[in-house]
C-alpha cells in the first residue's frame, strides 16, 4: 500500500468556521509534511512532522495548526482562515531521516475554499 | 529568492515527439533531484528521481539527465502521448530528508494527437 488518504476531498468553510483536514498513511513512514498549492503554482512545504513531533513550521501563521496524534495521521486544524487561504493542500509522507530512503508519497490534496 | 528554476513554463508537443524540460539549482547542499507529474486536481507523483553521483538515469520512456558542475538537470520523454499531458515540476532536496522539497515552478506539457 503506497496511498496517502486526505480527507474531505474538498471544502468550503467560512473565515469564522472552524475545520480540520485529515491525512492518513500506512507505509510506516516516521516524517509527514503538509504543503499548500495555489493555483497554477508549485507546492510549497508548510510542516514538516518527523517521529511525531514538529520539525520545520515554514512560518506559517498561525491560523493553521499542525497535529501529529501517532505516526500515522496527520491533521491540519484551521481557524478563521482568509480568502487568499484558498488553495489545495497537500499531505506528504516518506521515511525520517535515519529510517532508510524511499520518495516523498504524496495524497490527492483538499481543495478549500473560503469564503 | 528561488533556488530551483525550470524552463520552459509551458510546451507543445506532437505525438511521438520528445519533450524536454529543463531545471537549474542554486543550493549545493541538495543532493536528490526528483520529477514530479501531476493532472488537475490530483496529487504530485514521483516520476523519476536522480542523485549527483551519476549523470544519467532512464526509466521506460523518462530519462534524467544531470549536470553537476552546471548544476542542472533536465527531464526527457521520449515518444510523447496525449496521456503526458499534465504539470512537470522538478524538485530538489537533500537525501534523508526527500520530502522537504523546493519545487520549481512547474512546466505545462500539453501533447497534441
Amino acid at each position: 500500500d503506497t496511498e496517502v488518504t486526505q480527507t474531505p476531498k474538498h471544502l468550503v468553510m467560512g473565515m469564522t468556521n472552524k475545520k480540520s483536514l485529515k491525512c492518513e498513511q500506512h507505509m510506516g513512514h516516521r516524517a509527514m509534511y503538509w504543503y499548500k498549492q495555489k493555483a497554477k503554482k508549485p507546492p510549497e512545504l508548510m510542516f514538516v512532522y518527523s517521529y511525531e513531533k514538529l520539525s520545520i513550521n515554514e512560518s506559517v501563521p498561525s491560523r493553521f495548526s499542525p497535529e501529529c496524534p501517532n505516526s500515522s495521521l496527520l491533521n491540519l486544524h484551521l481557524h478563521a482562515l482568509q480568502p487568499e487561504d484558498s488553495a489545495l493542500y497537500l499531505c506528504a509522507s516518506s521515511q525520517a531521516r535515519g529510517g532508510g530512503n524511499t520518495e516523498a508519497f504524496f495524497g490527492q490534496g483538499t481543495r478549500l475554499t473560503v469564503v | 529568492q528561488q533556488q530551483v528554476k525550470q524552463s520552459p513554463q509551458s510546451l507543445i508537443v506532437q505525438k511521438g515527439g520528445i519533450s524536454i524540460i529543463n531545471c537549474a539549482y542554486e543550493n549545493t547542499a541538495f543532493d536528490y533531484f526528483p520529477w514530479y507529474q501531476q493532472f488537475p486536481g490530483k496529487g504530485p507523483a514521483l516520476l523519476i528521481a536522480i542523485r549527483p553521483d551519476v549523470s544519467e538515469k532512464k526509466e521506460g520512456r523518462f530519462t534524467i539527465s544531470f549536470n553537476k558542475s552546471a548544476k542542472q538537470f533536465s527531464l526527457h520523454i521520449m515518444d510523447s502521448q496525449p496521456g503526458d499531458s499534465a504539470t512537470y515540476f522538478c524538485a530538489a532536496s537533500m537525501w534523508g530528508s526527500q520530502g522537504n522539497l523546493i519545487f520549481g515552478k512547474g512546466t505545462k506539457l500539453s501533447v497534441k494527437p
